[in-house]
């Protein structure tokens, strides 16, 4: 089945990018999405991109996606405080209709 | 985009008890699904909800656990039946129109 990945954790200073990554197994999923969860909080959609697709841009958000590599990464330009969360990647799977989740990142932002 | 409401948002439970979870929609979705996220961890998808059949589980959820409804295209419910500790977890929602959406969650204390 379905497989993501994501690195545990990441640290920025404020003002700069912030890159977070996400690998996948599944070469037919369709759709792939951030999510972001705050401390206490639910799930927010932040953004998603369909697999026909290099880049989406959002704003401070640039999603792009390498398909022959399975990989998928999420930028956020000049990080706040308000951007420390973690964030998912989640894959859908091809045929299925199921959102598989990576295991989430950490962003930390400090000052 | 949809809003996804859950009710209780949080609940603290004797071991042996049971405890239904409701989900609301506030407009149609093709699909529902119910996941947990227990303490630390990512998101698993317990099972899709199907209106007016019988809910699809995935691999370690079982129905006399997990029991699902849902009666119409915007509602659905979870229990958790026979609870044990292990079973403290956040339940979110989903709903899969456009984009999936996911609920606030509901915080499940087991005691």
């Amino acid at each position: 089945g379905e497989d993501v990945e994501q690195s545990l954790f990441l640290s920025v200073r404020e003002g700069d990018s912030s890159v977070i990554n996400c690998t996948y197994t599944d070469s037919s999923s369709t759709y792939l999405y951030w999510y972001k969860q705050e401390p206490g909080a639910g799930l927010q959609l932040l953004t998603y991109i369909f697999s026909n697709m290099d880049m989406k841009q959002d704003q401070r958000l640039t999603v792009l996606l390498n398909k022959k590599d399975k990989h998928l990464s999420l930028r956020i330009a000049d990080t706040q405080t308000g951007d420390s969360a973690i964030y998912f990647c989640a894959a859908l799977s091809g045929g299925y209709n199921k959102l598989i989740f990576g295991a989430g990142t950490r962003l930390a932002v400090h000052p | 985009s949809a809003v996804i409401s859950q009710k209780p948002s949080r609940d603290i439970c004797q071991r042996g008890t049971s405890l239904t979870i409701q989900c609301q929609v506030d407009s149609q979705v093709t699909m529902m699904f119910w996941y947990r996220q227990q303490p630390g961890q990512s998101l698993t998808l317990i099972a899709t909800a199907n209106q007016g059949s019988e809910a699809t589980y995935e691999s370690g959820f079982v129905i006399d656990k997990f029991p699902i409804s849902r009666p119409n295209l915007t509602f659905s419910t979870l229990t958790v039946s026979n609870m044990s500790p292990e079973d403290s977890s956040i339940y979110l929602c989903s709903g899969l129109g456009n984009e999936q959406f996911f609920g606030p969650g509901t915080r499940l204390t087991v005691l």
